[in-house]
């Protein structure tokens, strides 16, 4: 089955204590992206990918770092959580950008205390 | 101005009856479109892409597409319970390298 999966689905820590979400999709996509979900602001682009070893800052990058080694995977880096980072998380796929729409993974939803 | 607009709503519409959402957007350059379906607590799931002037249907779907007024439409026939949930326009960037999301629309369909 075609996908994107996220882990984990849910995660409480501690501020400064740094974590990882991973991402990984099986549909060679060549395009990755992180977005944070927030009410009242919608989904907001944290980074892109468009190919393996190329990254690029969205519209709210800080306190966030992203890696893309190989295709399949972009994980999400926070290395110092603060509570203003509690939000729900996506990761998406796409064969090329936003040209063709996005597949999203099924979100994780991360809570900073 | 916001890059992607919508009326947040609630839109509230009886079972059976025609739902219609719009969507206005800024970037002029922008060549695809996109409506998503969000249930609670749940991941953007794609119902309709549209990427030339005109209407696009598929299913009870109907997607309109106006570049020269910049806006986006998406109409829901035969209206479900099942259609409640919150519907997010999403528009490309002129360079191509992401999505931007609108707030939202959210709709609910009473029996």
């Amino acid at each position: 089955e075609a996908q994107v999966t996220q882990n984990p689905r849910y995660l409480i820590t501690v501020t400064g204590k740094k974590l990882t979400v991973t991402c990984s999709q099986n549909m060679n996509h060549e395009y990755m992206s992180w977005y944070r979900q927030d009410p009242g602001l919608g989904l907001r682009q944290i980074y892109y990918s468009m190919n393996v070893e190329v990254t690029d800052k969205g519209d709210v990058p800080e306190g966030y770092k992203v890696s893309r080694k190989e295709k399949r995977n972009f994980p999400l880096i926070l290395e110092s959580p603060s509570p203003n980072q509690t939000s729900l998380y996506f990761c998406a796929s796409s064969p090329r950008g936003g040209l063709y729409g996005y597949t999203f993974g099924s979100g994780t939803r991360l809570t900073v205390v | 101005q916001k890059e992607v607009e919508q009326n947040s709503g609630p839109l509230s519409v009886p079972e059976g009856a025609i739902a219609s959402l719009n969507c206005t957007y800024s970037d002029r350059g922008s060549q695809s479109f996109f409506w998503y379906r969000q249930y609670s607590g749940k991941s953007p799931e794609l119902i309709m892409s549209i990427y030339s002037n005109g209407d696009k249907e598929d299913g009870r779907f109907t997607a309109q597409l106006n570049k020269a007024s910049q806006y986006v439409s998406l109409l829901i026939r035969d209206s479900q319970p099942s259609d409640s949930a919150t519907y997010l326009c999403a528009v490309n960037n002129a360079a191509g390298n992401k999505l931007t999301f609108g707030g939202g629309t959210r709709v609910l369909v009473k029996p």
